[in-house]
Parts: C-alpha cells; sequence; structure tokens
C-alpha cells in the first residue's frame, strides 16, 4: 500500500536554528504540494510542484523558507532561520496531475 | 474571496444520527474537481473522494454518501447512522485546471459523535 513518507515527524528547535523537513512522494505521482496547518490560519498551501518544476510558492515566505525537488523520489522544506510563528504542522501531499492528493503523516514542529 | 465555504464549524450528533456536511464552492471554469478529506484525531488527511463536474450522479459508499448539485454550487457529504469512529474533521476541496489545479480546502468541519 503506498504512501507518502516524511521525516521527522516531530522536531523541536530553538529559535534561529535551521529546519529541514523531507517527503518521499508517491511513486509515480507527478505534483507535490507542502501544506502548513495550524488552528488559527487552517490549512495553507506554501509550495506546489509539478514534474519537480515549482508551479505555486506564493504561499511560502521567502525570505525564510524554501521548497526544493532535488529528484523525483524527494522533496524538502527548508526553514531559515525558524521562528516561534513557524510552528505548526507541516504535510506534503503527492498525486497525479489534476486528481485527488494524498498526504504523509506531517511533520509536527515546535519552535522555542 | 473564498473558493471553498463549509458554514459549518462544528456539529454534534448522537451515536446513530444522520448528519449532513455542507459545502458551497465557486469557480468560474466548467471542468474542476471537488473532493473530501476526513482528518481523524491521529492528525493525517484521508481522501474520501473526488467528483467531477460532469458527473452530478450522487455517490454512495457504505454509510457515505455524496451529493453534488451544480445549480446551486454544492458538494454536500452525508453520513447515515453515525458513529464514535466517524468522529473527526471534514474538509471540501476544489481544483480547477485555470489555477494550475491547486487545491483550495474549505476551513473544515468538526464532526463529534457522541456514544
Amino acid at each position: 500500500d503506498a504512501r507518502v513518507t516524511q521525516t521527522p515527524r516531530h522536531k523541536v528547535t530553538e529559535m534561529g536554528q535551521e529546519v529541514t523537513m523531507r517527503c518521499q512522494p508517491i511513486l509515480g505521482h507527478n505534483t507535490v504540494f507542502w501544506y502548513r496547518q495550524t488552528m488559527m490560519q487552517g490549512l495553507e498551501l506554501l509550495a506546489y510542484f509539478r514534474n519537480r518544476a515549482p508551479l505555486d510558492d506564493s504561499g511560502m515566505p521567502k525570505d525564510r523558507f524554501s521548497a526544493e525537488m532535488p529528484d523525483a523520489t524527494l522533496a524538502t522544506l527548508k526553514i531559515q532561520p525558524s521562528e516561534p510563528r513557524d510552528s505548526a504542522v507541516y504535510f506534503c501531499a503527492s498525486g497525479p496531475y489534476g486528481y485527488e492528493q494524498y498526504f504523509g503523516p506531517g511533520t509536527r514542529l515546535t519552535v522555542t | 474571496a473564498q473558493k471553498v465555504t463549509q458554514a459549518q464549524t462544528e456539529i454534534s450528533v448522537v451515536e446513530k444520527e444522520d448528519v449532513t456536511l455542507d459545502c458551497v464552492y465557486e469557480t468560474r471554469d466548467t471542468t474542476y474537481y471537488l473532493f473530501w478529506y476526513k482528518q481523524p484525531p491521529s492528525g493525517e488527511l484521508v481522501f474520501l473522494i473526488r467528483r467531477n463536474s460532469f458527473d452530478e450522479q450522487n455517490e454512495i459508499s457504505g454509510r457515505y454518501s455524496w451529493n453534488f448539485q451544480k445549480s446551486t454550487s454544492s458538494f454536500n457529504f452525508t453520513i447515515t447512522a453515525s458513529q464514535v469512529v466517524d468522529s473527526a474533521v471534514y474538509f471540501c476541496a476544489l481544483s480547477e485546471p485555470s489555477t494550475g489545479n491547486q487545491f483550495y480546502f474549505g476551513t473544515g468541519t468538526s464532526l463529534t459523535v457522541i456514544p
């Protein structure tokens, strides 16, 4: 049963540190999404890739966030430097273009 | 403007009652897709259903059913004979080709089924 995997599942870090989150999309899926979920803002789209090319990252704070797909099996989301307001659950999702997305278990990030 | 509106923030029902979760969407595309996801307390988002704009047939899957009405831009979700395991946050979403098929999620409806 193919699943999206995300690492780490939990991360606690101090303000100012770099955070890297990784995602392995389901093999064969050509779209990958990064979302952030908080109680206040709900689900926010941060970045969206199709065939490894970024299609939309307008939801991402450009000064500290970056998203990449170095290859088809890995997507990364980096925060540098991290701030307490970045505390949230970060989800990666993948899917065939135009179809449903399958979500990973999420990375719960706490920045102190 | 919100593309997907889930007006019900929280709903509580007693076990075995039927419950309907509302979803209203907005799009100018003639081709678009609608989705429902479930987020149980464990936190993972689980895909439930996808419906394209050309298929207005209602769908039933066990205790779950979906009512798609283009005339009212609604895609409502009904759980029949609710169970405690149905307690979760339910999200409705829209994707449209004109915006690259990114997903627009509603704010979710938190359903609590009381035993």
